[in-house]
């Protein structure tokens, strides 16, 4: 079955330490996003790539980091410089076809990060 | 700088009554936009979208209304039930570019 999957679900962290979020799509989408989102805060855009080996900030990429050398993963770090990093975060792709973009995004299951 | 904001934090709607959820933008560079429900802990589900040349995209209950002068878009849900009790995300984009989300609306359905 295609789909989007992060991993791992549940993850804590110490303060001071670096971590790295899976994301991986076998639904062979060009476009991949990470989100976070906060209480009353919605989906917030930290990072966004559009092709391999390219990638753009997004509203609240400081803190955070992401590599793109294949198309199918999209590993977001979460670095000691994020000030506040417990939070729930997301990954989306979406396809790019002969057509053109598509518009709808297709999410992973979330990746809850707790700094202990 | 906030580009898509819902508004209304919260609705309640009787059973069998129509739900309406809005959102405005502020960029009129926006080429779609989207409708996501989302459960806690879980990644957001796709509902429906809408193209910028459109004014109207309809699926079942759920339709979507645009207006492009007022820079706004609201989902209806006709008839409301109690499983569509979930936070409704609105969301914008550029292809193949920025994808943009608002902060949410919770609906809670009364039965």
């Amino acid at each position: 079955d295609g789909g989007i999957t992060q991993s791992p679900k549940y993850l804590f962290r110490k303060e001071g330490q670096n971590v790295t979020l899976s994301c991986e799509q076998n639904l062979n989408h060009d476009a991949m996003y990470w989100y976070r989102q906060d209480p009353g805060q919605g989906l917030r855009l930290i990072y966004y790539s559009q092709i391999v080996n390219d990638f753009q900030k997004g509203d609240i990429a400081e803190g955070y980091s992401v590599s793109r050398e294949k198309k199918e993963s999209f590993p977001l770090t979460v670095t000691s410089a994020q000030k506040n990093p417990t939070a729930f975060y997301l990954c989306a792709s979406i396809h790019r076809g002969d057509t053109g973009w598509g518009t709808e995004a297709f999410f992973g299951q979330g990746t809850r990060l707790t700094v202990v | 700088d906030q580009q898509v904001k819902q508004n209304s934090p919260s609705l309640s709607v009787q059973e069998g009554r129509i739900s309406i959820l809005n959102c405005d933008y502020t960029n009129s560079m926006f080429d779609y936009f989207l409708w996501y429900k989302k459960y806690p802990a879980e990644g957001p589900t796709f509902l429906i979208s809408i193209s910028s040349i459109k004014d109207k995209n309809e699926d079942g209950r759920f339709t979507v209304f645009l207006n492009k002068s007022a820079k706004h878009l609201s989902l209806h849900i006709v008839p409301s039930q109690p499983g569509d009790s979930a936070v409704y995300f609105c969301a914008a984009g550029v292809y193949g570019n920025k994808l943009v989300f608002g902060a949410g609306t919770i609906l809670r359905v009364k039965s």
